[in-house]
């Protein structure tokens, strides 16, 4: 158990409205990741933090933002959602500072439908 | 670009009936591939790191292999609780972002 959970873990939502989720770690690593999944596509990488306020964005990062003001939470942003971003999204932890830790730990997830 | 292809997309086994899934990639100074288990609902849980051709890692009924342009994940004996969908991921030398195949869905039959 890398200590990671997700809130919402489901929610519904409409056309145009803002949507946060809250990825929250209690181990202090360092690299945060938010990633989509969904069939046919795998997982996506859609925005990573590398520390407080140090972000970059993945492959699909366009309709969301991301924020990381403590090192326990990452926020992403859906400033105004739409039918495309429904998906399950996952947060994701690499722990270690040096190259010898890669993996990536997994939180539950968190299923977002956007009618 | 780094890519990962996975095969076959889903594998249907009896039990006991061992077999191997495929994860083909092409990267750019391979710093380690990855091997994670997802159960339906789920976020992936992490399985192997391979980092070098000829590495081998084996946990219960399952051996992870790496050549220099595929790994394979051996399942030997498989029980029912195998069954999920195994993901593959690659990560290129200078980069701390893995690139993820689509996935194996695996079903183990009682």
């Amino acid at each position: 158990d890398a200590g990671i959970t997700q809130s919402p873990r489901h929610k519904v939502t409409e056309t145009g409205t803002p949507v946060t989720l809250r990825c929250h770690q209690t181990e202090n690593h360092r690299y945060m990741y938010w990633y989509r999944q969904d069939p046919g596509h795998g997982l996506r990488l859609i925005h990573y933090s590398y520390g407080v306020k140090d972000t970059d964005k993945g492959e699909v990062s366009d309709g969301y933002s991301v924020s990381r003001s403590k090192t326990e939470d990452f926020l992403l942003t859906l400033e105004s959602a739409t039918s495309s971003q429904t998906s399950v999204y996952f947060c994701a932890i690499r722990p270690g500072q040096a190259s010898s830790y890669n993996e990536q730990f997994f939180g539950p997830g968190t299923r977002l439908t956007v009618l | 670009e780094d890519q990962v292809t996975q095969s076959p997309e889903a594998l249907r086994l009896q039990e006991g009936e061992s077999s191997s899934l495929n994860c083909s990639y092409t990267v750019s100074g391979l710093r380690g591939l990855f091997w994670y288990r997802q159960d339906p609902g789920k976020g992936p849980e992490f399985l192997f790191t391979l980092y070098s051709a000829g590495e081998e890692k084996e946990k219960e009924r399952l051996k992870a292999t790496l050549t220099k342009k595929e790994s394979f994940l051996h399942i030997t004996a498989p029980k029912p609780e195998d069954s999920a969908t195994y993901l593959c991921a690659v990560q290129a030398g200078g980069s701390y972002i893995p690139t993820f195949g689509r996935g194996t869905s695996l079903i183990v039959h009682p």
